[in-house]
């Protein structure tokens, strides 16, 4: 079952803006992980932040993490075309350990 | 990280019938998951395949439904038995790394059910 929520569901920019999305969630986690889907393709591994840290960066990513509110953003910094993509955030419930329960995702289309 | 392959990329089959998938990675691995997406869907996690052990299935998956081997470390195959239309869907594997905190996942297998 999907653990929470992604907002915005979908999400049009041009090249070079920022591009925010959110992420909550229900149950307390040991970390929550961003990932990126191309036209229904595999998943690609973004960005892990553990439960006791608040932000973290990963080139033009930043992804900050609030376990009081249970939530998290996803900023792409610079967007450019080939950001084009679905993008997911999954949890890790802490009473199930290696499960990801995933978001219903953000659909991002960056036009040049 | 994993480097995991998955067969077929994707089929058209027949309800009635069913098909195995098979989710190979290029080192040993302890944890293995196996995942749908329905079409325009998120993911849901069927079931977790162990070396050496049962697979757990979580709530609404079935084995008769959805039986799974896990024959090594490296290997795993998902079977969708008795198929309908309704489990067109995407079909990927994952494993965690060795902390098992961070999850790579296969390619996926893109199934279409007739």
């Amino acid at each position: 079952s999907q653990q929470g929520e992604e907002d915005p569901q979908a999400l049009s920019i041009q090249e070079g803006e920022n591009a925010t999305m959110n992420c909550s969630y229900k149950t307390s986690i040991n970390n929550l992980q961003w990932y990126r889907q191309n036209s229904g393709r595999g998943l690609v591994h973004l960005i892990l932040i553990r439960s006791n840290e608040r932000e973290k960066h990963s080139g033009r990513l930043r992804v900050t993490l609030d376990t009081s509110k249970k939530s998290s953003s996803l900023l792409i910094t610079a967007s450019r075309a080939a950001d084009t993509a679905s993008y997911f955030c999954a949890t890790a419930p802490t009473d199930s350990w290696g499960k990801l329960q995933f978001g219903a995702g953000t659909q991002v289309v960056v036009t040049p | 990280s994993a480097v995991i392959s998955q067969k077929p990329s994707r089929d058209i089959c027949q309800r009635g019938t069913s098909l195995t998938i098979q989710c190979q990675v290029d080192s040993q691995v302890t944890m293995m998951f196996w995942y749908r997406q329905q079409p325009g869907q998120s993911l849901t996690l069927i079931a977790t395949a162990n070396q050496g052990s049962e697979a757990t299935y979580e709530s609404g998956f079935v084995i008769d439904k959805f039986p799974i081997s896990r024959p090594n470390l490296t290997f795993s195959t998902l079977t969708v038995s008795n198929m309908s239309p309704e489990d067109s869907s995407i079909y990927l594997c994952s494993v965690a790394d060795t902390s098992q905190e961070t999850q790579y996942f296969g390619p996926g297998t893109r199934l279409l059910v007739l």
